[in-house]
């Protein structure tokens, strides 16, 4: 079965620079998650999107935004980055209308380095 | 206090052993309970999705709610090596709303 697509798998940035994180949702789901995970965390909820329009907001820095397309992908960017914005970064989709409504399934994650 | 509270282990156990893990929450309006399982350096992994109170058997694992005392448990029978992984559970109040996580409880099975 399709998974939810995540790309880069890795980056690795310097401070200050920008990122972009992409986010392929499983097929004929609307609704895409963000997570940032820490080292030794518990994945923290950033952000998601329904329809293409902003569902609900977590612990997001005003120095990232992001948005979901036409085709239901999503894109996190990230600017100004700081040393503590190194994480694993999960997208997770989910859909109202098949069995289990509202399970969010995960992608393989982004593994953000920033020096 | 975090509105989930869970364990972080680590737990050890010997090959075949019943594995018991578990997570208290304080927000009464949480009706959709999961387990994760995460390897590590991978996204987490979807075992268990409950709506509500009960239990729910799906092979080897079997997740239980029990929203009176706002507790929800994870039985892992005949555990093997390859279940060694962290277990997060997590729960959220409406359909489409974000998840909230447990720290995570580690597990290791031991040949």
């Amino acid at each position: 079965a399709a998974g939810v697509i995540q790309s880069p798998r890795h980056l690795i940035k310097e401070k200050r620079e920008t990122a972009t994180l992409k986010c392929y949702p499983i097929p004929r789901h609307d609704t895409v998650y963000w997570y940032q995970q820490g080292p030794g965390q518990d994945p923290q909820f950033l952000i998601s999107f329904y329809e293409k329009m902003q569902s609900d907001k977590g612990s997001i820095p005003d120095r990232f935004s992001a948005q979901q397309f036409s085709d239901y992908h999503s894109e996190l960017n990230m600017s100004s980055l700081e040393l503590g914005d190194s994480a694993l970064y999960f997208c997770a989709s989910s859909s109202p209308m098949v069995e289990g409504r509202g399970t969010q399934y995960f992608g393989p994650g982004t593994r953000l380095l920033v020096l | 206090q975090k509105e989930v509270e869970q364990d972080p282990g680590p737990l050890s156990v010997p090959e075949g052993a019943i594995v018991s893990l578990n997570c208290t929450y304080s927000n009464s309006a949480f009706q959709y309970f999961m387990w994760y399982r995460q390897y590590s350096r991978k996204g987490p992994e979807l075992l268990m999705y409950t709506y509500s109170s009960g239990n729910k058997e799906d092979g080897r694992f079997t997740a239980q709610v029990d929203k009176s005392s706002k507790y929800i448990s994870l039985f892992i029978r005949d555990s093997q090596p390859s279940d060694s992984a962290t277990y997060l559970c997590a729960m959220k109040d409406g359909s489409q709303g974000n998840l909230i996580f447990g720290k995570g409880t580690k597990l290791s099975v031991k040949p």
